[in-house]
């Protein structure tokens, strides 16, 4: 069973504060991973994907990085701000023929004013 | 606004009953998901479409649900007797692939806001 785990869970971070999520998923049969940002009663956002070892992508104060090798990426998020709050998901997907994505469970974020 | 759609976003229905939510994808994509997402979880694959075509079944989906997208475009997914364990939020996305070099594509889901559905 492909496993996506995401840490931490949750967090309440203070406006202008930067963090950073983790998402660790399988090294073997890697095809992309794709970060999402969900906001409580909207669509999840596609935010970036990344496909190659070393992968870095950046949207204004988003980031995040890819190492397919150790199976890991960052996401983070410089000088935090309320709107930040909302749910960020990790998703992977694999090269097996299907086009199904495998998603962790998410680290949400709260931004304090 | 052009993106997923899905109705309707609530629904709260009693045990037994069959439910019905549609979905309107992304006009241009061929390719529609359906998931689910339980309290505490990531959402989970539960089927997927080229076209008109059903290509993937989760074990997730028992014979109690089906889904379908008749002419290419607009998805349902049907819950048949529902139960209590059905309450979850139910999301539908479409993509776009992108390719790159001589590799196979890339391909980014668009999520419509869900569907929410508590079983009483």
């Amino acid at each position: 069973i492909l496993n996506v785990e995401q840490s931490p869970q949750s967090l309440h971070v203070q406006e202008g504060d930067s963090t950073n999520f983790t998402c660790s998923f399988p090294s073997s049969n890697f095809y992309a991973l794709h970060w999402y940002r969900w906001e409580t009663a909207k669509s999840p956002e596609a935010l970036f994907v990344m496909t190659l070892n070393g992968d870095e992508k950046k949207k204004g104060r988003i980031s995040a990085t890819l190492n397919t090798k150790e199976g890991y990426s960052y996401l983070y998020i410089k000088g935090s701000q309320p709107e930040d709050s909302a749910t960020y998901l990790c998703a992977f997907s694999i090269t097996s023929g299907t086009y199904k994505y495998i998603f962790g469970t998410g680290t949400r974020l709260k931004v304090l004013a | 606004d052009t993106g997923v759609s899905q109705n309707p976003r609530h629904k709260i229905t009693k045990r037994g009953q069959n439910v019905t939510f549609r979905c309107d994808p992304i006009s241009e994509h061929n390719r529609l998901y359906w998931y689910r997402q339980t309290l505490g979880q990531g959402p989970e694959f539960l089927t997927y479409f080229q076209n008109e075509a059903q290509l993937e079944k989760s074990r997730l989906l028992s014979d109690r649900f089906s889904a379908e997208r008749p002419k290419g475009s607009f998805s349902t997914l049907e819950i048949q007797r529902t139960e209590q364990g059905d309450s979850a939020m139910y999301l539908c996305a479409s993509s776009l692939v992108v390719f790159v070099g001589t590799g196979g594509g890339v391909e980014t889901q668009y999520f419509g806001p869900g569907t929410r559905l508590l079983v009483l």
